[in-house]
């Protein structure tokens, strides 16, 4: 059975600083893996989604890398800002179709 | 904005009241799911349905009924619910059910049952 994990449950740091926030899996058959934020009282976003044959995806200064055999995942943040507050989930997808499997998400807050 | 509208954003029930939950969406999607999302927990995914009709029930306790009555609206009639359903319960839609379709979320509804 397919179980992601995310570590840690919450991450506080400085303003300015890089960081990574991890995403592991159990089985390495998967399909795709995507990162979601939430925001309080907002829905999902998805932020990036990197396919199996992937070994990662940019966007702006977000970073996030595939490495299947060993069943990991991880988004770097760049010069991260206040505004990068919010908690970050990471969910695979089995096959092609619908089902996600999620992880718990990491709390990230970002002191100015 | 996601194009997900859900309503009410928050609600408090007691174990005996009935009520339901609402979502729409304006993206011309096909399918629509239910999510419940408890504290510190995993989404669990409750119910996808897939032009109007139902194609999961994730072993979903009867308190819960689910209704499409079309591809843009989805409902979640709640009825005898236990304390323990109080959680973030998230509406999604997508274009089809395939794995390339990309789920849009709603903003949520903060269940709270006394």
């Amino acid at each position: 059975k397919q179980e992601v994990t995310q570590i840690p449950a919450a991450l506080s740091v400085p303003e300015g600083e890089n960081l990574v926030l991890n995403c592991s899996f159990t089985d390495s058959a998967i399909y795709n893996l995507q990162w979601f934020r939430q925001d309080p009282g907002k829905g999902l976003t998805s932020l990036l989604l990197i396919q199996s044959s992937q070994r990662e995806q940019t966007s702006g200064r977000l970073n996030a890398s595939l490495d299947k055999s060993s069943g990991r995942s991880t988004l770097y943040i760049a010069a991260s800002q206040p505004g990068d507050s919010a908690t970050y989930l990471c969910a695979v997808r089995l096959d092609s179709n619908y089902q996600l499997i999620w992880g718990a998400g990491t709390k990230l807050i970002i002191k100015p | 904005e996601t194009g997900v509208t859900q309503t009410p954003r928050h609600l408090v029930m007691g174990m005996t009241n009935k009520k339901s939950l609402k979502c729409e969406q304006h993206l011309g999607h096909n399918a629509m799911y239910w999510y419940k999302q408890s504290a510190k927990k995993p989404l669990e995914l409750m119910f996808v349905y897939n032009f109007k009709e139902q194609t999961e029930n994730n072993s979903v306790p009867s308190r819960f009924s689910p209704e499409c009555p079309n591809s843009s609206h989805l409902f979640l009639h709640l009825h005898t619910l236990q304390p323990e359903d109080s959680a973030l319960y998230l509406c999604a839609s997508s274009l089809g059910t395939g794995g390339l379709y990309e789920q849009y979320f709603g903003p949520g509804t903060r269940l709270t049952v006394t």
